[in-house]
């Protein structure tokens, strides 16, 4: 059973648009989240991460936010470019390294 | 820094067969772990090692092996391969310390294809 869901599996987006990424978790022990980005045959890279004692992180045109009652978290990109096609992989830790990934949702950023 | 290292890139194995894949890190983590990619469910954690000689099974262990020798190399062998071993592999490494983020450095990936 996925403890971490990605219930959208695609995003189509126009450049310059705000790109959101939705993620929700259903085990409340978890206490750090982060998101990667993929590209195809390539490994996934890190791309920003949140503990739970923060509801917002931000870092430059990436910002994530957490809502701990809902057991939900969101990825925005603003503005979105195109090099931000990409696959984009929620991902959840109980404070230590086993990840536990959602399944992913594939941003494709129109010109 | 060549990062986390993994061969080969691709490979086909007949069913019954047996492989290890190779991982290797240059940057002195302690921790390295195995995930499987398949379509529609993400990346899940195979095993995973907090240090040299010390190993543990993650989500999806049975029907790979793993050991650590050193801290650089972390190889998953294929015992008998499966046609549901099928997928693509990735190896990831992180380090310990304080301020930790568990952000982890992945490879580039080895797709297997059993037949």
């Amino acid at each position: 059973d996925q403890q971490v869901k990605q219930n959208s599996p695609s995003l189509s987006v126009q450049e310059g648009r705000i790109s959101i990424l939705n993620c929700d978790y259903t085990n409340s022990m978890f206490d750090y989240f982060l998101w990667y980005k993929k590209y195809p045959a390539e490994g996934p890279t890190f791309l920003i991460s949140i503990s739970s004692i923060k509801d917002k992180n931000e870092d430059g045109r990436f910002t994530v936010f957490l809502n701990k009652s809902a057991k939900h978290l969101s990825l925005h990109i603003v503005p979105s470019q195109p090099g931000d096609s990409a696959v984009y992989f929620c991902a959840a830790s109980r404070g230590d390294y086993k990840l536990s990934f959602g399944a992913g949702t594939t941003v494709t950023v129109r010109a | 820094n060549a990062g986390v290292t993994q061969t080969p890139k691709f490979q086909v194995l007949k069913t019954g067969q047996s492989m290890t894949l190779q991982c290797a890190q240059d940057m002195n983590h302690e921790y390295m772990s195995w995930y499987r990619q398949d379509p529609g469910m993400g990346l899940r954690l195979i095993h995973y090692s907090v240090g040299a000689g010390i190993t543990d099974q993650g989500e999806v262990p049975n029907g790979y092996n793993v050991s650590r020798s050193t801290t650089e190399d972390f190889p998953l062998r294929l015992l008998s391969a499966a046609p549901s071993q099928t997928s693509v592999y990735f190896c990831a490494s992180s380090y310990k310390g304080t301020g930790i983020t568990y952000e982890q450095y992945f490879g580039p990936g080895t797709r297997l294809t059993v037949t």
